[in-house]
């Protein structure tokens, strides 16, 4: 069965610094993987996704993520983070089966 | 898209009754999956549904579990005697027509959140 892996399950910034979460993967054929956000309150929302070709994907606010097929890595990253991120993040690999693989989440709570 | 809806937000039952959740998907989405979220965890897959049709059904649904989607629309998530360890948060998502590019794009609801006293 397919895996995903989130390193950190807490993060604190400050505002302004940069944002890099840690996301792997079991499953060794093709992926498609994805970052969900949920903001204190709010449903999950999708921030991203990669199915194919180029491995560094844009999202919205600023988000981007680096697929490393090598590494079987997908971490998410922002150069610059704003109080608003505060969020938990999901790290999440569509399998053959059409369901979806969470990791466990990572809580970043970003100081003003 | 006015988004996936679900009905009740909360509900707190007592140990041993039955409760049914319900879930609007996107229109025209005619895939619908259900999730089910612990504190602290990611959510887990509970089953999906193609239609009317029920495709696949995880360990965790055990048979106090089940979930219909009649006509192809709307689903509900029943689950019989509950116990303690139902406390959750339980996702609804729904997914565009297959076939189009974005059919593996996965839209998820607000949840309902159960509590068994």
């Amino acid at each position: 069965a397919q895996s995903v892996s989130q390193h950190n399950h807490h993060v604190i910034l400050s505002e302004a610094a940069s944002l890099e979460l840690g996301c792997n993967y079991s499953y060794g054929g093709t992926v498609n993987l994805f970052w969900y956000v949920q903001y204190p309150g709010q449903h999950l929302q999708l921030l991203l996704k990669y199915f194919s070709g180029d491995p560094l994907v844009k999202g919205i606010k600023g988000f981007e993520a680096e697929f490393i097929k090598s590494k079987f890595s997908f971490n998410l990253r922002k150069p610059s983070v704003q109080w608003s991120d505060t969020a938990e993040y999901f790290c999440a690999v569509l399998n053959a089966g059409n369901m979806l693989t969470f990791g466990g989440g990572t809580r970043l709570m970003v100081k003003p | 898209d006015t988004g996936v809806s679900q009905n009740p937000r909360h509900k707190i039952t007592k140990r041993g009754q039955n409760v049914t959740f319900r879930c609007d998907p996107i229109s025209e989405h005619n895939r619908l999956y259900w999730y089910r979220q612990t504190l602290g965890q990611g959510p887990e897959f509970l089953t999906y549904f193609q239609n009317e049709a029920q495709l696949e059904k995880s360990r965790l649904l055990s048979d106090r579990f089940s979930a219909e989607r009649p006509k192809g629309s709307f689903s509900t998530l029943e689950i019989q005697r509950t116990e303690q360890g139902d406390s959750a948060m339980y996702l609804c998502a729904s997914s565009p027509f297959v076939g189009t590019e974005r059919a593996d794009t996965q839209y998820f609801g607000p949840g309902t959140r159960l509590t068994v006293l």
